[in-house]
């Protein structure tokens, strides 16, 4: 199906544990986004890729990883969960910025995660 | 970190009603404001993207005006419906490639 999908929707873990959340886009879009949404906060942005290898941190990377070895996926990895990262991670997609941030940013259904 | 503020923070409207809520941003170095629509347990979906002083869009009762000068937005919904119903999110961009999302505007609207 095309469109931005995420997976696992739900994940429940335990403090220390690693996790991996996957992004997966089909419009090859150059742009890839992850944002976490918490109560009091709205959406931060995580971590930015502009194009397969090219990663950049955002607002609140601390405890977290990603890798862009292919245009489609973008995963996100809590190397060592804490209780403090129980949020709902969003991830989104554009297209190159040729204008300079007209380019809306589309996104998946997202995914709850608990840290026990 | 840009601080994007968003007004009020929730409200409620009777249906019919047509209401408007603000975004203020920083009005340096602008590049363009973001609306989204964020329905409960759905994603976030692109409203406007605006980036000229004076900018105007409009998508059917919903419409967005822009001044980037004074750094506000404002988002109007006419004749409110209970569809309407959702959290409005406003993100702007100044430099970087990073949006900036305001904590929203939670409108509800009641039958």
């Amino acid at each position: 199906d095309a469109g931005i999908t995420q997976s696992p929707r739900y994940k429940i873990t335990e403090t220390g544990r690693q996790v991996t959340l996957m992004c997966h886009q089909t419009w090859s879009h150059s742009y890839m986004f992850w944002y976490r949404q918490d109560l009091g906060h709205g959406l931060r942005l995580i971590y930015y890729s502009a194009a397969a290898d090219i990663t950049d941190k955002g607002e609140v990377p601390d405890g977290y990883v990603v890798s862009r070895s292919k245009t489609e996926n973008f995963p996100l990895t809590l190397e060592s969960a804490t209780r403090s990262q129980t949020s709902v991670y969003f991830c989104a997609s554009s297209e190159s910025t040729r204008g300079g941030g007209l380019e809306t940013q589309y996104f998946g259904p997202g995914t709850r995660l608990l840290v026990l | 970190i840009l601080n994007v503020e968003q007004s009020p923070q929730s409200l409620h409207v009777q249906e019919g009603d047509s209401t408007n809520f603000t975004c203020s941003f920083p009005s340096s170095n602008f590049y363009a404001l973001h609306w989204y629509r964020w329905e409960t347990a759905k994603s976030p979906e692109a409203l406007f993207v605006m980036t000229l002083n004076g900018d105007e869009k409009k998508k059917g009762r919903i419409s967005a005006t822009l001044n980037t000068k004074e750094g506000y937005s404002y988002l109007y919904i006419k004749g409110s419906q209970p569809e309407d119903s959702a959290t409005y999110l406003c993100a702007t961009r100044a430099g970087s490639y990073q949006l900036t999302f305001g904590k929203g505007t939670k409108l509800s609207v009641i039958p």
